[in-house]
C-alpha cells in the first residue's frame, strides 16, 4: 500500500467555479476525515467518515461544501461557488481506529487550491 | 471548548543542541495527546502519541510526557540533528469527537 492519495495536488480556479477533490486511503482503513490548512496555521477538522456514514461535521463546512465516501473506499470533496477565502491545503487522512482511541491518522500529501 | 497552544517559532539551534516546544492543551475529559511532524515536501506523520495522564511517548530521540495537572506534552529531543529540521505540530483528541485538533506548529531549523 502507498498511503493515502490525494488527486489532484495542485489546483487553480477561479472565484466562482467549483471544483471537486479526491481521495484515496490506505485500503483497510474503514475511517477517512478531510482537513484544511492554511499558511502558517494546523490542520483544521472538515468532516468524517466511517466507512461510507459521515458521523462528524465541522462547522467549518459551510453550504457550499460537500463530502461524500460512496461505498466506504475513495471520497470527495467538493467546494461549489469557490471563493479566495478558500486557498487552503485541503488534507486527507484516514485509519482503522479514531484518534480518540490514541490510533494514529494517516494524512495525505494534500491538493493545494488557489482561487483567484 | 478543546484547543491546542504551542510555542511560536521559528526555534533556530545548532546541532546537538537541546530542544523544548512548549505545547500547553485545554480539554474536557481524557484526550489522546499527538506530536506530528512535517517535513519539507512530505505530509503529516506521527512522532509519538500517549493516551493517559503521566504516560510518556516515544520515538526517534524525542519525548514528550502527558502531564494533566499542568495540561502539557512538551517536546523535547536531547541532541537535535540537521535532519531533525521540519514544522511540529501538537494535536488533542478528545474523548467525545473523533478529530483531532491541532496546534499552529514550529517550525524548527537546525544548523550545522
Amino acid at each position: 500500500d502507498t498511503g493515502v492519495s490525494q488527486n489532484p495536488r495542485h489546483k487553480i480556479t477561479k472565484r466562482g467555479q467549483n471544483v471537486t477533490f479526491r481521495c484515496d486511503p490506505i485500503s483497510e482503513h474503514n475511517r477517512l476525515y478531510w482537513y484544511r490548512q492554511t499558511l502558517g496555521q494546523g490542520p483544521e477538522f472538515l468532516t468524517y467518515f466511517q466507512n461510507e456514514a459521515q458521523l462528524e461535521k465541522s462547522r467549518l463546512l459551510s453550504d457550499r461544501f460537500s463530502a461524500e465516501r460512496p461505498k466506504g473506499s475513495f471520497s470527495t470533496l467538493e467546494i461549489q461557488r469557490t471563493e479566495q477565502g478558500d486557498s487552503a491545503m485541503y488534507l486527507c487522512a484516514s485509519s482503522s481506529l479514531p484518534p480518540n482511541r490514541g490510533e494514529e491518522a494517516f494524512f495525505g500529501q494534500g491538493t493545494r487550491l488557489t482561487v483567484v | 471548548g478543546n484547543s491546542v497552544t504551542q510555542m511560536e517559532g521559528p526555534v533556530t539551534l545548532s546541532e546537538e543542541a537541546f530542544l523544548t516546544i512548549n505545547c500547553t492543551y485545554t480539554a474536557t475529559g481524557y484526550p489522546s495527546l499527538f506530536w506530528y511532524v512535517q517535513y519539507p515536501g512530505e505530509g503529516l506523520q506521527l512522532l509519538l502519541k500517549a493516551t493517559k495522564a503521566d504516560d510518556k511517548g516515544s520515538n526517534k530521540g524525542f519525548e514528550a510526557t502527558y502531564r494533566k495537572e499542568t495540561t502539557s506534552f512538551h517536546l523535547e529531543k536531547g541532541s537535535v540533528q540537521v535532519s531533525d529540521s521540519a514544522v511540529y505540530f501538537c494535536a488533542l483528541s478528545p474523548d467525545s469527537s473523533y478529530k483531532l485538533i491541532f496546534g499552529s506548529g514550529t517550525r524548527l531549523l537546525v544548523r550545522p
